[in-house]
């Protein structure tokens, strides 16, 4: 059974660094990419960004790039998201996904995590 | 500022059949496959429909999703209290390579 397990709520000021993480079970790690969505408060989710387990590679979404980092860690099946230079406009529920593929390899977020709550105020 | 646009709120009576609907583009609902997501409140999204028309296993049938063009559409016939919730349409954007949402509908069981 898959199980997508994220990382507590957290609470910065503008400015500082957040670091959410995604532990990942039931499956083989590297077989599936994980996908970052936030979702702001009574908003539409938004997608943030990808990263293929099997090697690394990633994509941002274009609003984000230079502030959002995504790695992995193998050994412990584990997903990082490190956001920077936070903004009171990053507060938002961040989930974590793991991608499905259909027999045809057509890809899609399914899965998720059960959010994180980033809150960025003074 | 969501690209994919859908109406803010629906409502039917038990048992009613209610559709909602997607509009978006052709660099995203025209050319890739949409995706349909329900949301109860405080809880992370759920999958109810992959590539255009598909249900995951668990999904009961009263559950449909359609596309024609660059529209597409989720209908849930015999409806009843627990679909109460949020729905989001998804679609990858070829032209800005990301994966967009719609803004949500918000569909009420009166």
């Amino acid at each position: 059974q898959v199980q997508v397990v994220q990382s507590g709520a957290e609470v910065k000021k503008p400015g500082a660094s957040v670091r959410v993480s995604c532990r990942t079970s039931g499956y083989t790690f590297t077989t599936y990419g994980i996908a970052w969505v936030r979702q702001a408060p009574g908003q539409g989710p938004e997608w943030v960004g990808w990263i293929s387990t099997y090697n690394g590679d990633t994509k941002y979404a274009q609003k984000l790039l230079g502030r959002v980092t995504m790695t992995t860690d193998t050994s412990t099946s584990t997903v990082y998201m490190e956001l920077r230079s936070l903004r009171s406009d990053d507060t938002a529920v961040y989930y974590c996904a793991r991608d499905s593929c259909t027999s045809d390899g057509v890809c899609y977020i399914d899965n998720w995590g059960q959010g994180t709550l980033v809150t960025v105020s003074s | 500022q969501s690209v994919l646009t859908q109406p803010p709120s629906a409502s039917a009576t038990p048992g009613q059949r209610v559709t909602i609907s997607c509009s978006g583009s052709s660099s995203n609902i025209g050319s890739n496959y949409v995706y349909w997501y329900q949301q109860l409140p405080g809880t992370a999204p759920k999958l109810l429909i992959y590539t255009n028309n598909q249900r995951p296993s668990g999904v009961p049938d009263r559950f449909s999703g359609s596309k024609s063009g660059t529209a597409a559409s989720l209908a849930i016939s015999g409806l009843r209290s627990e679909d109460e919730a949020d729905y989001y349409c998804a679609a990858w954007d070829g032209s800005l390579s990301l994966w967009m949402f719609g803004g949500g509908t918000k569909l009420t069981v009166l």
